[in-house]
């Protein structure tokens, strides 16, 4: 696609339930960036993987956080033990090369944990 | 600790009039700034950036003003245009990091 995608764009878990985000991006970007956006506040930085291989996951909140992009294209972020705090828009962006300015980001998937 | 602020949650200006969004930054290590501008129910879209050795970047009816010294950057776009109207975020970077820092966002109203 010409964009990045981001699936599902709506999801609603219950409190204590594993979550799977999906996002696919620009066809030949090697950098991919995942970032949370909570109600009134900017996004916030997560993971960044260069290839297939996680380069810096210093943002991911704790373990219960995970992604993963096992053929250097798809990742997936994903969530075990949703808990209400966990509900926000999780963005992901991709960049052909290294360097913030080539980021395009995707929609984004709205979390919402019940 | 809010290492990008944007102070003003929001703004509203008339068509054809200027706007100023600004920003402040506490980390002295950030070298390189970007503004974004976000629709509802879309990603951040890349506006324009501007690297610590410059004081100034031109792009169309956007400019970016940075002060080193003050540790702030502003973001100016003019004439604006009811099309303008979204929520811009401030983000910095650091050389050798991939992460941005975002501010919280500003959002902008354009009047016809």
């Amino acid at each position: 696609g010409a964009g990045v995608s981001q699936t599902p764009s709506n999801k609603v878990t219950e409190k204590g339930k594993y979550v799977e985000l999906r996002c696919d991006p620009i066809s030949g970007h090697t950098a991919l960036y995942w970032y949370r956006q909570s109600l009134g506040q900017g996004p916030e930085f997560l993971i960044y993987f260069q290839g297939t291989g996680a380069a810096d996951d210093s943002g991911l909140p704790n373990d219960r956080f995970f992604a993963v992009r096992p053929e250097g294209s798809v990742s997936t972020l994903k969530i075990q033990r949703t808990e209400r705090g966990d509900s926000a828009v999780y963005l992901c962006a991709s960049s052909p090369t290294e360097g913030a300015s080539g980021y395009t980001f995707g929609s984004g998937t709205r979390l919402t944990v019940v | 600790d809010q290492q990008v602020k944007q102070n003003s949650p929001s703004l509203s200006v008339q068509e054809g009039r200027i706007s100023i969004l600004n920003c402040d930054y506490t980390n002295s290590m950030f070298d390189y700034f970007l503004w974004y501008k976000k629709y509802p129910a879309e990603g951040p879209t890349f506006l324009i950036s501007i690297s610590s050795i410059k004081d100034k970047n031109e792009d169309g009816r956007f400019t970016v003003f940075l002060n080193k010294s003050a540790k702030h950057l502003s973001l100016h776009i003019v004439p604006s245009q009811p099309g303008d109207s979204a929520v811009y975020f401030c983000a910095a970077n650091q050389g050798g990091s991939e992460k941005l820092v975002f501010g919280k966002g500003m959002k902008l109203t354009v009047n016809p």
